[in-house]
Parts: structure tokens; C-alpha cells; sequence
């Protein structure tokens, strides 16, 4: 069946940096573009940015500009997220999500949980 | 780019009908027909229920409509019931080529 099956939960001291792998099956990988939302501790979700998975290109939210990088090898149907310079309220569970079309993120990971803790 | 603004809780009892508004600008909302929604139940990860303003896709209940007046856009729960007390987000495109996401609104089953 389709799905997204995410790496585990990390924890990080501020300033380092993590990533996230989010690997696709069930569905041909390059013809769909993949999300990546967060989600801090009792807060609303959060759109991080994302990839086509055909061509690489990609597209962030502001707000981590400089910070994130969003890649994926077609070879192993896997997406990735890193984010760096980490701080406390980077604290969250990312999801990806693949997206369908009008607008729609049809098919969700099962989340990762980031801490960031000294 | 602001999120946009749910109202923080709606309830109604079984049976009942409610509706969650999701007031965006000309720049996300009112610009595109690219809205969607999401259930989300606690320490899940969330489910589309719909997309492109009014679309539901394969395998969710004709209980939930969608649609779009402006900038602002509507998701409708009919005949609730208790299974649909959960957390519900709108997502919109924007001007930017990005998404953003609703304040999102708990939804409770008297």
C-alpha cells in the first residue's frame, strides 16, 4: 500500500544539526512532490517547505531560510530534511507528506519527534 | 506569511451540523482554488478530508463538505458524530508559492 515511513526520534543540543528521512512506497516516487509540515508540542501545524521529487527543485518557508535544506534520491524513494543551527523551539514533530493535487497532502508519515535540549 | 484564522473551538451535539470558518487573505484564500483541510486526532499524524476547496477524497464520509466564499473558506460536519471530535486544520497556496496553515479548531461532541 502507499506510504511514507519516517526515521526516529532525535535529540539535539542547540546549534547542531538534524535529518529526517521520509521513504515512499507503494507509488512511483519522481510524480509526486513531497512536504514537510512540523508540529511543536499542543501548536498548530506548520508548513516547513518541499520538493519535487522528479526534477529537486524545492521551495522553503521564509522562516527557515538559510537553515533548511530539502533533498531526495530517487534511487531509494527517500526524501530528506535537515535543518541546522537548531534551537528550542525547533522542538516539534515533522511530518512529510506527499502532496496529490488541489492543494491537497494526501498521504502523511507517521511523524518524527526533534528535541532540542542542553 | 500568517497562518490563518480558525475559530479555537466549535461543538454541537450528535446529529447536529457545524460549520469551521478559515479566514485568509486575497493573497492565499481568495487567490486560489487550492484549500484543504485535515483531521487530526491526538498524537496522530493528520488526514486530508478536503482538497481543492470542496473534494473529498476516496474513502472519506459525505458528512464533510467544503467550499469558499471569498477569503474565506468553510469545512461542514453533518450528522456528527463522536468520532469526529478531533483537531481540524485549513491549508491554503499563496501568492508566494508556498502553503501556510490554519490556527486550527478543536472540534467537541456534547
Amino acid at each position: 500500500q502507499v506510504q511514507l515511513v519516517q526515521s526516529g526520534a532525535e535529540v539535539k543540543k542547540p546549534g547542531a544539526s538534524v535529518k529526517v528521512s521520509c521513504k515512499a512506497s507503494g507509488y512511483t516516487f519522481t510524480a509526486y512532490a513531497m512536504h514537510w509540515v512540523r508540529q511543536a508540542p499542543g501548536q498548530r501545524l506548520e508548513w516547513v517547505g518541499w520538493i519535487n521529487a522528479g526534477n529537486g527543485n524545492t521551495k522553503y518557508s521564509q522562516r527557515f531560510q538559510g537553515r533548511l535544506t530539502i533533498t531526495r534520491d530517487t534511487s531509494a524513494s527517500t526524501a530528506y530534511m535537515e535543518l541546522s543551527s537548531l534551537r528550542s523551539e525547533d522542538t516539534a514533530v515533522y511530518y512529510c507528506a506527499r502532496y496529490q493535487g488541489g492543494g491537497g497532502f494526501d498521504i502523511w508519515g507517521q511523524g518524527t519527534m526533534v528535541t532540542v535540549s542542553s | 506569511q500568517s497562518a490563518l484564522t480558525q475559530p479555537a473551538s466549535v461543538s454541537g451535539s450528535p446529529g447536529q451540523s457545524i460549520t469551521i470558518s478559515c479566514t485568509g487573505t486575497s493573497s492565499d484564500i481568495g487567490g486560489y482554488n487550492y484549500v484543504s483541510w485535515y483531521q487530526q486526532h491526538p498524537g496522530k499524524a493528520p488526514k486530508l478530508m478536503i482538497y481543492g476547496v470542496s473534494n473529498r477524497p476516496s474513502g472519506v464520509s459525505n458528512r464533510f463538505s467544503g467550499s469558499k466564499s471569498g477569503n474565506t473558506a468553510s469545512l461542514t460536519i453533518s450528522g456528527l458524530q463522536a468520532e469526529d471530535e478531533a483537531d481540524y486544520y485549513c491549508s491554503s497556496y499563496t501568492v508566494s508559492s508556498t502553503y501556510v496553515f490554519g490556527t486550527g479548531t478543536t472540534v467537541t461532541v456534547l
